[in-house]
């Protein structure tokens, strides 16, 4: 199984900043990654698919990128709505599988 | 723009059985593959099944094969997941979600919480 890793785990950020998180996976999954967010008692929103592309709908101050086996999730300014949870996902292989979560707070 | 209504979750007792039902409100149902992810209670995402556009390809996560079983209805535009001899770990909100393409998850339904206790 592909294991997949994000860090941080928690990060605490003001309104304004520019957040990054990291997504390893544990063997080259090409571009097939996609990034979540999901926010208490919420199903997950689906931000970014192949590791780059973004979601219709999604504002552009998210972005992806990388390939392989390391991803980046980048919020180039942090607005209130933005805190919430954070999940990247592959579909390189089966079965498909979840980071365990990053936890953007405020500050 | 499509919505997922998921229902049957329920509280349950180890061993018993559920059958979760997902209805989309689209006419192109059929032409996507379509998945069952899972979340226990404060934890993190877990794919569970995903069943290709007429139902003859399927996959499980290791811990479900045997137990669960994903099958749709074109017809209806709906998805089922029968969940068969549960366990306390399958504790969890189950959310259906449409795989628009190369296997992300897209939209996702609201979910349904499967309680399985004694």
């Amino acid at each position: 199984d592909i294991q997949m890793t994000q860090s941080p785990s928690t990060l605490s950020a003001s309104l304004g900043d520019r957040v990054t998180i990291t997504c390893r996976a544990s063997q080259s999954i090409s571009n097939w990654l996609a990034w979540y967010q999901q926010k208490p008692g919420k199903a997950p929103k689906l931000l970014i698919y192949k590791a780059s592309s973004l979601q219709s709908g999604v504002p552009s101050r998210f972005s992806g990128s990388g390939s392989g086996t390391e991803f980046t999730l980048t919020i180039s300014s942090l607005q209130p709505g933005d805190f919430a949870t954070y999940y990247c996902q592959q579909h390189s292989a089966y079965p498909i599988t979840f980071g365990p979560g990053t936890k953007v707070e405020i500050k | 723009e499509v919505q997922l209504v998921e229902s049957g979750g329920g509280f349950v007792q180890p061993g018993g059985s559920l059958r979760l039902s997902c209805v989309a409100s689209e006419v192109t149902f059929s032409r996507y593959w379509m998945s069952w992810v899972r979340q226990a209670p404060g934890k993190g995402l877990e794919w569970v099944a995903n069943i290709n556009q007429d139902g003859s390809e399927k996959h499980y996560v290791d811990s479900v094969k045997g137990r669960f079983t994903i099958s749709r209805d074109n017809v209806k535009n709906s998805l089922f997941l029968q969940i068969n001899s549960l366990r306390g770990e399958d504790t969890a909100v189950y959310y259906c979600a449409r795989v628009p393409t190369s296997g992300w998850f897209d939209p996702w339904g609201q979910g349904t919480l499967v309680t399985v206790s004694s």
